[in-house]
């Protein structure tokens, strides 16, 4: 058990450029969610995933914003022509919602996201 | 509305001695469960301690304790004996149904701990 790597950790684009950000969360782990957290700030909610099914979405997930998570396995975030505003760090977390220790929730180290 | 509320920015605590770090939330639910996260210059979140709202006892992991008030709405984090290696954000935060019937963690803006030596 490695944990819940993302990639890359840093990533710095010129505003109007795509992103791509990946997760691949603990394997047993069924649950996945997306988080971002901007400066000051603690992390909010993005979106959530069951297996494959991506059964919640924020407010805060613009038409801009895509998450996939093929065959339930890894996840990926694209943000289509970045703004400034989406400068943050997001933060990616999986869970087998069986409870126990944290109840389960374990977070990756964040891709920090830096739009110039 | 605010559902969970850190109202210290920032603490300062001398190394070895104990610190709480307040933490209050709102929720009509009878069954929420509350966490404490601690975040370094990193960014990982790690996970400190879980308070379940029927767990009857407050939760204790190693050094961290949790005061829970639950009349108050309260959830305070008490770390004792502080050392060097504290100093980060923590971030406490609510399990919470979502309206499609999932869920999610609520987090509240967080406190910059300051061990000194």
């Amino acid at each position: 058990d490695t944990g819940v790597s993302q990639d890359p950790r840093h990533k710095i684009t010129k505003r109007g450029q795509n992103v791509t950000f990946r997760c691949d969360p603990i394997s047993e782990h069924n649950r996945l969610y997306w988080y971002r957290q901007t400066l000051g700030q603690g992390p909010e909610f993005l979106t959530y995933f069951q297996n494959e099914a991506q059964l919640e979405k924020s407010r805060l997930l613009s038409d801009r914003f895509s998450a996939e998570r093929p065959k339930g396995s890894f996840s990926t975030l694209e943000i289509q022509r970045t703004e400034q505003g989406d400068s943050a760090m997001y933060l990616c977390a999986s869970s087998d919602g069986t409870g126990g220790r944290g109840y389960g929730y374990t977070f990756g180290s964040g891709t920090r996201l830096t739009v110039v | 509305a605010q559902k969970i509320t850190q109202t210290q920015p920032g603490m300062f605590v001398q190394e070895k001695e104990a610190v709480t770090l307040d933490c209050t939330y709102d929720t009509s639910d009878q069954s929420y469960g509350l966490f404490w996260y601690k975040q370094p210059s990193s960014g990982e979140m790690i996970f400190l301690i879980y308070q379940g709202s029927y767990d009857e006892q407050n939760a204790t992991e190693g050094r961290y304790s949790l005061n829970f008030q639950k009349a108050r709405k309260s959830a305070n984090l008490v770390i004792s004996a502080s050392q060097l290696g504290d100093s980060a954000m923590y971030f406490c935060a609510m399990r919470e149904r979502t309206q499609g019937g999932s869920e999610k963690l609520v987090f509240g803006k967080g406190t910059k701990l300051t061990v000194n030596p």
